[in-house]
């Protein structure tokens, strides 16, 4: 079974429209970590975000915003205003403890955004 | 942020040679450092985590004697594909980490593509 899940194969959206990444994580671990990066046709991941297990105070950035809900567990991506900068491969990672005790992410198979003009 | 480096960007050679590809932090100390595979359109595959002075813990099915990981101090990391061969085809993302706790931040290097012939 995954335990990083990105529904969305694929999404595409008109500029200034908002959209929503979906990512639901599966994990028996109480404390783990939650990314998402982008990955534009560069192929070079930026790193946008990092929340702990015990953080679910959502959070904003700009036109970014992220909602961590454990009760779920889901940690989406919402993207306000969509641009055309904004099309990119978007992957959610969780990272937790590995036998060995160190962290060890995995990630989702991607969402693909496409913001046309 | 800090900065990883990879080199080279690109490499293609002939099936039966061996390329090496280099992973570098260049502005902190990367206790951990892990190589991932990519194929088109496809998620990140972890390949194997290393940490500094010690052997590389290798994933399930990726062959050790293939993929030679050989990470000898806390800024460089080192990726031998051994012996290629066409289906060794893709796309190498090295990532760094100062720590083995899921707190560190992972930075990502841009990524070799490496086409075998």
């Amino acid at each position: 079974a995954q335990k990083v899940t990105q529904a969305q194969t694929e999404i595409s959206v008109v500029e200034k429209e908002d959209v929503t990444l979906d990512c639901v994580y599966e994990t028996r671990d109480t404390t783990y970590y939650l990314f998402w990066y982008k990955q534009p046709p560069s192929g070079e991941l930026v790193f946008l975000i990092r929340r702990n297990s015990f953080d679910e105070q959502n959070e904003i950035s700009g036109r970014y915003s992220w909602n961590f809900q454990k009760s779920t567990s889901s940690f989406n991506f919402t993207i306000t205003a969509s641009q055309v900068v904004d099309s990119a491969v978007y992957f959610c990672a969780l990272s937790e403890r590995a036998s060995g005790g160190s962290y060890i992410p995995t990630f989702g198979r991607g969402t693909s955004l496409i913001v046309h003009p | 942020g800090a900065v990883v480096s990879q080199h080279p960007s690109r490499v293609i050679c002939k099936s039966g040679t061996s390329v090496k590809i280099e992973c570098r932090s260049l502005d902190f100390q990367a206790t951990t450092m892990f190589w991932y595979r990519q194929f088109p359109k496809q998620s990140l595959m972890l390949m194997a985590t290393s940490n500094e002075g010690s052997k590389a813990t290798y994933e399930q099915g990726v062959e050790k004697d293939k993929f030679l990981i050989n990470h000898a101090s806390l800024t460089l990391s080192t990726l031998t594909v051994t012996s290629a061969h066409p289906e060794d085809s893709s796309f190498y993302i090295c990532s760094a980490r100062r720590g083995a706790g899921g707190t560190y931040e992972q930075y990502f290097g841009p990524g070799t593509r490496l086409t075998v012939t």
